[in-house]
């Protein structure tokens, strides 16, 4: 059974860097099958795809375009885990952050969530 | 990127009564390789993660009840929650996994009426 955990701290100051992880059970951040990604959620941006990265005999990142310029997604093969790091935040950018494996696009299994509030 | 668009809301239907959900793609999302349409469907309950109901537009992902089932294509999608139960109160969201980025609809509100 895969399970993807979260950790990371629930409030960051603004201008600071945003950093999560998410530790991988029951499947490898190594496969060639599927694809890990970072979703967050917000009652103004509903359910919002930030990123993935994802393993085809080499490494790949995709970010979407409005985070791309502050989004990194890494990958730790000898821990097993993803993390997600988000620079220059702003208090848009509070949000319930999730990470999720993906199967053909869908998400099949997904983290517990973390609530990221930005402020002061 | 593919704008998802949901409706209504939200509903509210008796137990037992049937729940219908549309969603609509601003493109086309068949994936023209294996002819089926890039749609999924998830369900939100409150404090939870999003759960795979649906995809592939109609493959109901493994441990869904049968009450649930997706149709469509092209641009247009439907979820049908046949027999209302109570546990199916939550929140639904659909999402087209054709193109990067993912998109999401707004998610739909099922209430017990």
């Amino acid at each position: 059974q895969v399970q993807l955990k979260q950790s990371g701290p629930g409030l960051v100051k603004p201008s600071q860097t945003l950093s999560l992880t998410c530790a991988i059970s029951g499947d490898s951040v190594s496969s060639n099958s599927v694809t890990w990604n970072w979703i967050r959620q917000s009652p103004s941006r509903g359910l919002e795809w930030l990123g993935r990265t994802y393993y085809r005999s080499k490494w790949t990142n995709d970010y979407a375009v409005s985070v791309k310029s502050r989004i990194t997604i890494n990958s730790d093969t000898s821990k097993n885990q993803f993390s997600l790091q988000l620079t220059s935040v702003t208090p848009e950018d509070t949000a319930v952050y999730y990470c999720s494996r993906s199967s053909v696009g869908r998400s099949d299994y997904w983290g517990q969530g973390t609530l990221v509030t930005v402020s002061s | 990127d593919i704008v998802m668009t949901q409706s209504p809301d939200s509903l509210a239907v008796s137990l037992g009564e049937r729940a219908t959900i549309n969603c609509k793609s601003s493109q086309t999302v068949l994936y023209s390789s294996n002819n089926k349409d890039c749609l999924a469907w998830y369900q939100q309950k409150p404090g939870q993660p999003p759960k795979l109901l649906i995809y592939w537009a109609s493959t109901r992902e493994s441990g869904v009840p049968d009450r649930f089932s997706g149709s469509g294509s092209g641009t247009e999608f439907t979820l049908t929650i046949s027999s209302l139960q109570a546990e199916d109160v939550a929140v639904y969201y659909c999402q087209q996994h054709y193109s990067i980025p993912l998109t999401f609809g707004g998610g739909t509100k099922v209430e017990i009426k």
